[in-house]
């Protein structure tokens, strides 16, 4: 596609409930990041993925969160069980090599209630 | 103590103004330095891209990169009413992501 497309744009779900958001990267960038976004703060790193490498899931807050990347094209963020606190813009980016640049989604406001 | 230290504002300068937004960081490891520029409701986009110290030019903006102070700035010349947005620095060791400041957000007026 011409960029980087997040679904849904939006979520609203209860508390307790498991979410999938999903990101479809630039095709034949290799990098893919998430990044989360809460109000009126900077970019919080996740998951990163780089080809077929192990992805680096340093920034994963706890163990409700999981991510993949299938066929080292589309990925999806998946959050179990949850919290008021995971409410947030949650940013997908590509890169087609290690230092070019990130071209970032619009994003999933996630709210949680 | 935040890795990337961003000048919180708000900005709000009139139009033509030449605009200063500032970083500093703590992390000698940071060889890449960005500049995104975001709108409210939207993702960021790229601005400026450096690699190590020194000065980049594009158009009315300016990066400088000073690695030994570990600071960083960017300047935006005859400032416009559609540079409102909000401003953040990254940085990056190379090892792919990015440590972001919390962002600047700049109104120009008319």
């Amino acid at each position: 596609g011409a960029g980087v497309s997040q679904s849904p744009s939006n979520k609203v779900t209860e508390k307790g409930k498991d979410v999938e958001l999903r990101c479809d990267p630039i095709s034949g960038h290799t990098a893919l990041y998430w990044y989360r976004q809460s109000l009126g703060q900077g970019l919080e790193f996740l998951i990163y993925f780089q080809g077929n490498s192990a992805p680096d899931k340093s920034g994963l807050p706890s163990d409700r969160f999981s991510a993949e990347r299938t066929g080292g094209s589309v990925s999806t963020l998946t959050i179990q069980r949850t919290q008021q606190e995971d409410s947030a813009v949650y940013l997908c980016a590509s890169s087609n090599q290690l230092y070019s640049e990130a071209f970032f989604g619009q994003g999933t406001r996630l709210t949680v209630v | 103590q935040k890795e990337v230290e961003q000048d919180p504002g708000p900005l709000s300068v009139p139009e033509g103004a030449i605009v200063s937004l500032n970083c500093t960081y703590s992390n000698s490891a940071f060889q890449y330095f960005m500049w995104y520029r975001q709108y409210s409701r939207k993702g960021p986009e790229l601005l400026m891209y450096t690699y190590s110290s020194g000065n980049k030019e594009d158009g009315r903006f300016t990066a400088q990169v000073d690695k030994s102070s570990k600071y960083i700035s960017l300047f935006i010349r005859d400032s416009q009413p559609s540079d409102s947005a909000t401003y953040l620095c990254a940085m990056s060791g190379g090892a792919g992501k990015s440590t972001f400041g919390d962002g600047t957000t700049l109104t120009v007026k008319p």
